[in-house]
């Protein structure tokens, strides 16, 4: 397909396991993103990739959160030692540049038990 | 007070309604303005995206920006059930790489 996609849709894992959440953008767009949603509220930004590089990680919680994008494409959201906090969806955007319209996937629905 | 405020509804109105939803912002410095649709278990679905402030129609939808009222609304016309879901507004400082601050969402239900 065209749009973005996260795997897996849903994850369930004990509290402090680890977990890796991936994001595929759409071909050809260079930015990428990352946003935490919790039960009824808004996204919330965690961090932000121009290429391999992250432009902007001010949203990370804490530094149990890492996300990486080796290649400037694929995208991989990484939790170390996971709270029963960190459950939300976590979503995932691109975009072909700087201020131009993001584009989510329907992220991972993340439960930790 | 949150940067953005966002009437959370629960709304319910009839089909063929007008629907207004609105958001307020407290940053000036805010340029980008969009709204999107979400529904339930999928990602935010963008609808709209301005910059200026004043009026953007597409099709039974229409943007308003007021920067001068830090006041944003989105206008659906003769709504239908598959409207039903829930509206985020967003904002976007310039040059701010896509880090969208949001409202909480309005959760709206058209009824047949």
């Amino acid at each position: 397909g065209a749009g973005v996609s996260q795997t897996p849709s849903n994850k369930v894992t004990e509290k402090g396991k680890y977990v890796e959440l991936r994001c595929d953008p759409i071909s050809g767009h260079t930015a990428l993103y990352w946003y935490r949603q919790s039960l009824g509220q808004g996204p919330e930004f965690l961090i932000y990739f121009q290429g391999t590089g992250a432009a902007d990680d001010s949203g990370l919680p804490n530094d149990r959160f890492f996300a990486v994008r080796p290649e400037g494409s694929v995208s991989t959201l990484k939790i170390q030692r996971t709270e029963r906090g960190d459950s939300a969806v976590y979503l995932c955007a691109s975009s072909s540049g700087v201020n131009s319209p993001l584009h989510f996937g329907n992220g991972t629905r993340l439960t930790v038990t | 007070q949150k940067e953005v405020e966002q009437d959370p509804g629960p709304l319910s109105v009839p089909e063929g309604a007008i629907v207004s939803l609105n958001c307020t912002y407290s940053n000036s410095a805010f340029q980008y303005f969009m709204w999107y649709r979400q529904y339930s278990r999928k990602g935010p679905e963008l609808l709209m995206y301005t910059y200026s402030s004043g009026n953007k129609e597409d099709g039974r939808f229409t943007a308003q920006v007021d920067k001068s009222s830090k006041y944003i609304s989105l206008f659906i016309r003769d709504s239908q059930p598959s409207d039903s879901a829930t509206y985020l507004c967003a904002m976007l400082l310039y040059n701010q790489g896509g880090k969208l601050i949001f409202g909480q969402g309005t959760e709206l239900s058209v009824k047949p």
